[in-house]
């Protein structure tokens, strides 16, 4: 089993649409939890961070985290042509040392 | 601005030819981290720093070495490229294990 798992798409959506994207982690004793976009050809850019039980909302981002089940979602509502991108989930646990592990990341694209 | 820095952008190089890619970072972060990315393996990490002259092994880390002098850099070193040594590789820096920041990364070709 892989340490961090997305599946890698494409997830197609419509413009204006709520994407969804998971992510599952193997170490339960994970403390930190990160989303971060990288547009082709580009570094990954850090969008949200969570670190507790439940949803944190940030603009048109949801992280929601769910400790107990061991996944970390990420909802874009009103999605928009710029949110395509391949979006990857990254964690930081006891079992992982003082690293992030990434998932492979899913590819989003929103189509107009 | 707060930011990552790498140089160069883009290397061709033969093999056997000994380089370095250079990471410097001003917001006087003590963990750095070198990345190198490859299709459908994604974000693996070759080195990480928790400080100054404190560097450990990251998961592929053969073929490589990172030296950690002063806080604000980190390079790499690979003495002895190799074809599979093809990638592209980022430079990333932050607080221990929690939020990281990219740079802008480093297409390396190895002939």
């Amino acid at each position: 089993q892989k340490e961090v798992e997305q599946n890698s798409g494409p997830l197609s959506v419509p413009e204006g649409a709520i994407a969804s994207l998971n992510c599952t982690y193997s170490d339960r004793g994970s403390q930190s939890f990160f989303w971060y976009r990288q547009y082709s050809g580009k570094s990954p850019e850090l969008i949200m961070s969570i670190y507790s039980n439940g949803d944190k909302e940030d603009g048109r981002f949801t992280a929601q985290l769910n400790k107990a089940s061991q996944y970390v979602s990420l909802l874009i509502r009103d999605s928009q042509p710029s949110d395509s991108a391949t979006y990857l989930c990254a964690v930081n646990g006891r079992e992982y040392g003082n690293k992030l592990v990434f998932g492979a990341g899913t590819i989003l694209r929103v189509k107009s | 601005e707060a930011q990552v820095t790498q140089n160069p952008r883009y290397l061709i190089t033969v093999t056997g030819k000994k380089l370095t890619v250079t990471c410097s970072q001003n917001m006087n972060h003590e963990y750095m981290s070198w990345y190198r990315q490859d299709p459908g393996l994604g974000l693996r990490q070759i080195y990480y720093s928790m400080n100054v002259e404190v560097t450990d092994k990251g998961d592929v880390p053969e073929g490589y070495k990172v030296s950690r002098k002063e806080k604000r850099n980190f390079p790499l070193i690979l003495e002895s490229p190799s074809p599979n040594q093809t990638s592209l590789y980022f430079c990333a820096s932050g607080t221990g294990g929690y939020e990281q920041y990219f740079g802008p990364g480093t297409r390396l070709t190895v002939t």
